[in-house]
């Protein structure tokens, strides 16, 4: 089992919609957790942390669900300029220090 | 204020050839870590460091060495270019363990 898991996609949806991503780990001691959004032939750029109570950023939603290891990111209104992949990222303990682990990423299509 | 600097952005090597790839940040992160990215496989983990002096290894270490002398600085060595090492190597900084990472804004490395 991969240790974290995401559908690649792509999801196609039109410009207004609202469209959700999960994504599954395997560490259940994992203790921080993100989502980043990466543009074509761009670095990874951070888009929101994942907070245990959930947390809100504008359109974006992330939820965490801990017991059965996995995470959410829900954007209302999409917009054509959130065509991106989103990269979920786990940090896993390691007993020395910050080690993330990338899903392969869920690629979003926006459209007209 | 730069962020995290790579350094050459593309770059061509034959087959046995060294070469460094440059990585510099001036947030005063203790974090460091070198990803590799290639089509199908996500973000992996080369090799990381949670302070100057101290560095150990990622997921796929193999043909790489990484020194942290200063805070600011954590270069990555080819030791001899092999054709498998033809990726896409993401350098990023991050200022402790539930803190999300700041990309550089990566290397395009070809070994032929």
């Amino acid at each position: 089992r991969k240790e974290v898991e995401q559908d690649p996609g792509p999801f196609n949806v039109p410009e207004g919609a609202t469209v959700a991503f999960n994504c599954t780990y395997s560490n259940s001691a994992s203790q921080s957790f993100f989502w980043y959004r990466q543009d074509c032939r761009k670095e990874p750029k951070l888009l929101m942390s994942v907070y245990s109570s959930g947390n809100e950023d504008g359109r974006f939603t992330a939820q965490l669900n801990r017991a059965s290891q996995y995470i959410s990111l829900l954007i209302r209104d999409s917009k054509l300029s959130d065509s991106a992949t989103y990269l979920c990222v786990v940090n896993f303990p390691t007993g020395g220090g910050n080690k993330l682990t990338f899903g392969t990423g869920t690629q979003l299509k926006v459209e007209l | 204020n730069a962020g995290v600097t790579q350094t050459p952005k593309f770059q061509v090597l034959k087959t046995g050839q060294s070469m460094t790839l440059q990585c510099a940040q001036d947030m005063n992160h203790e974090y460091m870590s070198w990803y590799r990215q290639d089509p199908g496989m996500g973000l992996r983990l080369i090799h990381y460091s949670v302070g100057a002096g101290i560095t150990d290894q990622g997921e796929v270490p193999n043909g790489y060495n990484v020194s942290r002398s200063t805070t600011e600085d954590f270069p990555l060595r080819l030791l001899s270019a092999a054709p498998s090492q033809t990726s896409v190597y993401f350098c990023a900084s991050s200022p402790g363990q539930i803190y999300g990472y700041t990309f550089g804004s990566g290397t395009r490395l070809t070994v032929v």
